[in-house]
């Protein structure tokens, strides 16, 4: 069974830093794109970034590139977001992804995570 | 970016009827078009990948059309467990956009 549980939510000042966590499960990690993908407080879905296979291609949405990195460690079966310089905009649920790999990298999640908080507060 | 449009934005309907959701592409998408369904406080689930395509597991009354710029979304006889918000997101350019959602209440 895919699993798929995120870490590392929770409150932070505006200008301030969080590492979200991934750990991934019952599925060969190293196989799939992996994504991030996030919904503030009553809105809709917003995707955030895509980590190719062994981490060499990334993409991110406009408004995160300079301050958050996706990565990942097929070692550990595990995703990462750094989020730097935190704004009261980046407050939301922020979900781990797998890639569904119909189109390859252009393809859509197909597994979510439960989701973690970000609050992005003084 | 390609700007995705769901119309309407909220639905209600009954138990039993036939629900078409739309979503329209600012640009040709050929048919990197995913649907997924969200319940609240839970995270979304894919439906249908490829405009067409089921995902193993969903129900044979959910269905997708479309290729181009105009996508359907079709639930042919609305069940209790349907009422939820659905979504529409793009996978041929980045960014990969997301409509704003379509929330499908109970009449």
């Amino acid at each position: 069974e895919v699993q798929l549980v995120e870490s590392g939510g929770g409150l932070v000042q505006p200008g301030g830093s969080l590492r979200l966590s991934c750990a991934a499960s019952g599925f060969t990690f190293s196989n799939f794109w992996m994504s991030w993908v996030r919904q503030a407080p009553g809105k809709g879905l917003e995707w955030v970034a895509n980590i190719k296979q062994d981490g060499s291609d990334k993409y991110y949405v406009d408004s995160v590139k300079g301050r958050f990195t996706i990565s990942r460690d097929n070692a550990k079966n595990s995703l990462y977001l750094q989020m730097n310089s935190l704004r009261a905009e980046d407050m939301a649920v922020y979900y781990c992804a797998r890639v569904g790999g119909w189109y390859g990298g252009n393809s859509g999640p197909d597994y979510w995570g439960q989701g973690t908080l970000v609050t992005v507060s003084s | 970016d390609i700007q995705m449009t769901q119309s309407p934005s909220s639905l209600s309907a009954s138990v039993g009827d036939r629900v078409t959701i739309t979503c329209r592409a600012s640009q040709s998408i050929s048919d990197y078009l995913n649907w997924y369904q969200q319940k609240p406080g839970k995270a979304p689930e894919l439906l249908i990948y490829a405009a067409s395509t089921l995902q193993s597991g969903v129900p044979s009354r959910f269905s997708g059309s479309g290729s181009g710029t105009d996508f359907t979304l079709t639930i042919s006889s609305l069940q209790p467990e349907d009422f939820a918000t659905y979504s529409c997101q793009q996978t041929h350019g980045n960014p990969y956009t997301f409509g704003q959602g379509t929330k499908l209440e109970i009449k």
